[in-house]
């Protein structure tokens, strides 16, 4: 079974529509994070929930909001679609929130907008 | 978090050993040095991670100089499929802290 799971893995929608995505995790982890790799290849981290409560929240445009119905899952919620938010977005997640626990990644959504 | 400085890239013939540097010159005494490596098309893959001491798992071993400013990633027998992009990354151990990916070192192993 896949540790860290991300639903869509491709998704290809129009600008001004509303998507989400899904992730899962299976190992038990308190802590989910949302990250984003652009077409410049580089990973940044955009949200991370602690025990379903927020704890990190980059400088994200508001149509972006993440939510977290239980440990197990971080769902992305994004509104009005635009060019530049076509990305791939990695899900992943730790078992807790400090420096010493490790980091599992998913395998990535990859959105089109076009 | 300490920023790391890694070479871009890197080439490694098959069978050989595979050496890459990081520098973490502002490391601090709570930083974490973790590794990770991203496959084309693949999600980022934990490798290894230390504090202060050598550490050595089934794939790699992470060499880290006393003073704690740069460490080595040895990949002791490299294949095709380590070919990857490796990021070397520090992260402090306190709370509410996440990994912050630089440009990483492009590694291409070749037969």
């Amino acid at each position: 079974d896949t540790a860290v799971s991300q639903t869509p893995k491709y998704l290809v929608t129009q600008m001004g529509n509303d998507k989400s995505i899904k992730c899962e995790q299976n190992l038990g982890h308190d802590t989910m994070y949302w990250y984003k790799q652009d077409s410049k290849k580089f990973l940044k981290i955009m949200f991370s929930y602690n025990n379903k409560e927020l704890i990190i929240n980059e400088t994200v445009p508001n149509r972006f909001s993440p939510k977290s119905p239980d440990k197990a899952h971080l769902n992305l919620h994004i509104n009005s679609l635009e060019l530049g938010d076509s990305a791939v977005y990695f899900c992943a997640s730790s078992r807790g929130f400090s420096g010493g626990n490790t980091i599992y990644f998913g395998e990535g959504s990859w959105l089109t907008v076009v | 978090d300490a920023k790391t400085t890694q070479p871009p890239s890197m080439d490694c013939a098959e069978g050989r050993a595979a050496n890459l540097p990081c520098n973490h010159s502002t490391i601090s005494g709570n930083e974490y040095v973790y590794w990770y490596r991203q496959i084309h098309s693949q999600g980022p893959q934990y490798i290894i991670h230390g504090l202060k001491n050598n550490e050595t798992n089934e794939m790699v071993s992470l060499i880290i100089t006393e003073d704690r400013k740069s460490s080595t990633l040895i990949l002791p027998h490299a294949t095709l499929r380590d070919t990857a992009v490796y990021y070397c990354i520090v992260r402090a151990d306190t709370s509410g802290t996440a990994l912050i990916f630089g440009k990483g070192t492009t590694l291409s192993v070749s037969s």
